[in-house]
């Protein structure tokens, strides 16, 4: 199975908002809204940020927020701040209870 | 606090096999699912498997399929990863997480695993 596909990069300047993409196809995204964020800050463990497409874990700021349209899913982070820089994974449910992630964007805020 | 805590790192020659643990503490082991996930130098998360920490039962990612074997210890709270027939593409970090319940397609993957760092090297 190939990955989604994420832009390698995006930025934005603090205060701002960027979108990260995920394009996959109706085996994947587009088949189920079960898509997921992570957050990965450099060696550090993958954190949760988005499940079920749209869906908060308990504590996370409402900064992060999730949608889907067709094929492909976004991820848009408002009001950036410092911390926000990291790398960030879509990763989707992709049949047969398997899963799928993408190629990860790396964030910077300029 | 729900926990997962990895064994430490490994170092290989190609063709060995390595397991690497992961260590469950905070909640009821058997009621969920385990997950791993491994991530080579500079590269992409890549999904491997699952294993019903209950049932036992497992799935492997079609990249892994007859190399990777994931097994649980359910009186030790602990899930084991064994890969084999290495070679130096498997130099990575492995990763477990907790699925939210049992297998299903709305998993998602919190908390994970620190982490452990296996080098395949002649």
């Amino acid at each position: 199975q190939s990955a989604l596909t994420q832009p390698r990069s995006v930025s934005g300047s603090p205060g701002q908002s960027v979108t990260i993409s995920c394009t996959g196809t109706s085996s994947d995204v587009g088949g189920y809204n079960y898509v997921a964020w992570y957050q990965q800050h450099p060696g550090k463990a993958p954190r949760l940020m988005i499940y079920d497409v749209t869906k908060r874990p308990s504590g996370l700021p409402d900064r992060f927020s999730g949608s889907k349209s067709g094929n492909t899913a976004s991820l848009t982070i408002s009001g950036l701040q410092a911390e926000d820089e990291a790398d960030y994974y879509c990763c989707s449910y992709a049949g047969s209870y398997t899963f799928l992630f993408g190629g990860g964007t790396k964030l910077t805020v300029l | 606090q729900v926990q997962l805590v990895q064994s430490g790192a490994e170092v290989k020659k190609p063709g060995a096999s390595v397991k690497v643990s992961c260590k469950a503490s905070g909640y009821t082991f058997t009621n969920y699912a385990i997950h791993w996930v491994r991530q080579a130098p500079g590269q992409r998360l890549e999904w491997m498997g699952w294993i019903n920490a209950g049932k036992g039962d497992t799935k492997y990612s079609q990249n892994f399929q007859g190399r990777v074997i994931i097994t649980r210890d359910t009186s030790a709270s602990t899930g084991y990863m064994e890969l084999s027939s290495l070679t130096s593409e498997d130099t990575a970090v492995y990763y477990c997480a907790r699925s939210p319940n049992i297998p299903s397609p709305s998993d998602w993957f919190d908390p994970w695993g620190q982490g452990t760092l296996v080098t395949v090297s002649s």
